[in-house]
């Protein structure tokens, strides 16, 4: 089946870190790979997406690479700031035909970035 | 910028009542979805509706779950007879396009507290 699984958090970080929030899949086929934020008071935005393997999905600052070896799509930032204070949500949707792409998540990551 | 808005922002309910989630997808949207949180867990997909039915739906969607599009602006959850563990965040999505071309934009989400 679909699943998607991601690190556990929170994750605390003074501005200007480097940030990995780390995505792991498993999939029936071959998937899209997602990257949703949820900050405070908001609904869920997507953040990035790759489509296929070697994909980078850019952002804002953030990066992830679809890397079909290790099954991963690791979200990264070279320097964080306060506001990108938020939850970080991973997601893979079949590439099945649907024409509606049901999105498996994972638990989501709390990020804080002290300044 | 258009958005997805959902109503109540939090519910409370005694065990066995009824209760309605609200949600405005956006105004040019085709396809409409209902995914919940229960706290700590995954974000879980529970139903796709596309041209006035069910397009698709996952096996935590029984009988005590329903959706309706009323009025052609409004998207509705039920839930029958609630249960403890119906508690949860509760999000609504649409898009305009089929696949993965269109993008899914999620509500702020409603808190259901079943007591």
């Amino acid at each position: 089946g679909n699943s998607v699984t991601q690190m556990e958090g929170p994750v605390t970080l003074s501005e200007e870190a480097f940030l990995t929030i780390n995505c792991t899949y498993t999939a029936t086929g071959y998937p899209s790979l997602f990257w949703y934020v949820q900050y405070p008071g908001e609904g869920l935005q997507l953040l990035l997406k790759a489509t296929k393997a070697d994909d980078k999905g850019s952002n804002k600052g953030f990066e992830a690479t679809y890397r079909k070896e290790t099954t991963s799509f690791h979200l990264e930032k070279g320097s964080v700031q306060v506001s990108d204070s938020a939850v970080y949500f991973c997601a893979l949707s079949e590439n099945r035909g649907s024409t509606l792409g049901r999105l498996y998540f994972g638990r989501g990551t709390q990020l804080t970035v002290w300044p | 910028e258009p958005e997805v808005t959902q109503t109540p922002s939090h519910q409370v309910t005694q065990m066995g009542q009824e209760v309605i989630l609200r949600c405005v997808p956006i105004s040019n949207h085709l396809y409409f979805y209902w995914y919940r949180q229960i706290l700590g867990q995954k974000v879980e997909f529970l139903v796709s509706f596309y041209n006035n039915e069910i397009s698709e739906k996952s096996e935590i969607f029984d009988d005590q779950f329903s959706v309706e599009r009323p009025d052609g602006s409004n998207f509705t959850l039920k839930i029958r007879s609630t249960k403890l563990e119906d508690s949860a965040m509760y999000f609504c999505a649409s898009r305009r396009l089929a696949g993965l071309t269109g993008e899914l934009f999620f509500g702020e989400g409603s808190r259901l507290t079943v007591l």
